[in-house]
């Protein structure tokens, strides 16, 4: 039962180093999402894809892009890491787009850490 | 625009204390509520929802009911258990095809 499987769990990285997010998940769902989640702001949105072939921005989408490579994987890009986005980064998917049903099967997280 | 509120936290109890974790939310038309848990480690999961007045989401000795007229959807449980540390997300759905809105998250610690 792997479910939602993200890689690397831990990564340190300099200003102005780029890396990737990979995000893959083998349940056969449409929806998939990349969150954020610091001390005391909870979770928050950076990009959602509700479809194979579509991204759409969340509620902190600067600094970061998407890939939605096929059906299966969502990848997070920082172009140009800054310490404002040493944090750790869940990928997420549902069947659906959010909505009524609401269950999102979540990662273990990766912990970035941005010097 | 949507909003979740919850309360300031940490909380810690002892083992068979009763618990409530308060929850309120602002949101046009009629959203769907969740709890959702992290335990140590771990991504979040799907603890309990509700998606109309005046229904009872329960799970794992977990219960929220959902009250239109106060706008909250408070988690209680009769008996914690040290197992039960946690943080607790309270988040609603506006509807089809809308995201998920979280609460800040509040940290539960039990002692044995």
């Amino acid at each position: 039962n792997a479910g939602v499987t993200q890689t690397p769990k831990f990564q340190v990285l300099k200003t102005g180093q780029s890396m990737t997010l990979q995000c893959a998940q083998d349940m056969n769902h449409n929806s998939m999402y990349w969150y954020r989640q610091d001390p005391g702001m909870g979770l928050r949105l950076i990009y959602y894809s509700a479809s194979e072939g579509t991204t759409d921005k969340g509620e902190v989408p600067n600094g970061y892009n998407v890939s939605r490579l096929n059906k299966r994987e969502f990848s997070l890009r920082l172009e140009s890491a800054a310490p404002s986005q040493t944090s750790v980064y869940f990928c997420a998917s549902s069947e659906y787009s959010g909505g009524i049903t609401g269950e999102l099967f979540f990662g273990e997280g990766s912990r970035l850490t941005v010097l | 625009g949507d909003s979740v509120t919850q309360m300031e936290g940490p909380v810690t109890l002892s083992e068979e204390a009763f618990l409530t974790i308060n929850c309120t939310y602002t949101a046009t038309g009629y959203p769907s509520l969740f709890w959702y848990v992290q335990y140590p480690g771990e991504g979040l999961q799907l603890l309990l929802k509700a998606t109309k007045a005046d229904d009872k989401g329960s799970n794992k000795g977990f219960e929220a009911t959902y009250r239109k007229e106060t706008t909250s959807f408070h988690l209680e449980k009769g008996s914690v258990q040290v197992s039960d540390s946690a943080v607790y997300f309270c988040a609603l759905s506006g509807g089809a095809n809308s995201k998920l809105t979280f609460g800040k998250g509040i940290t539960l610690s039990v002692r044995p």
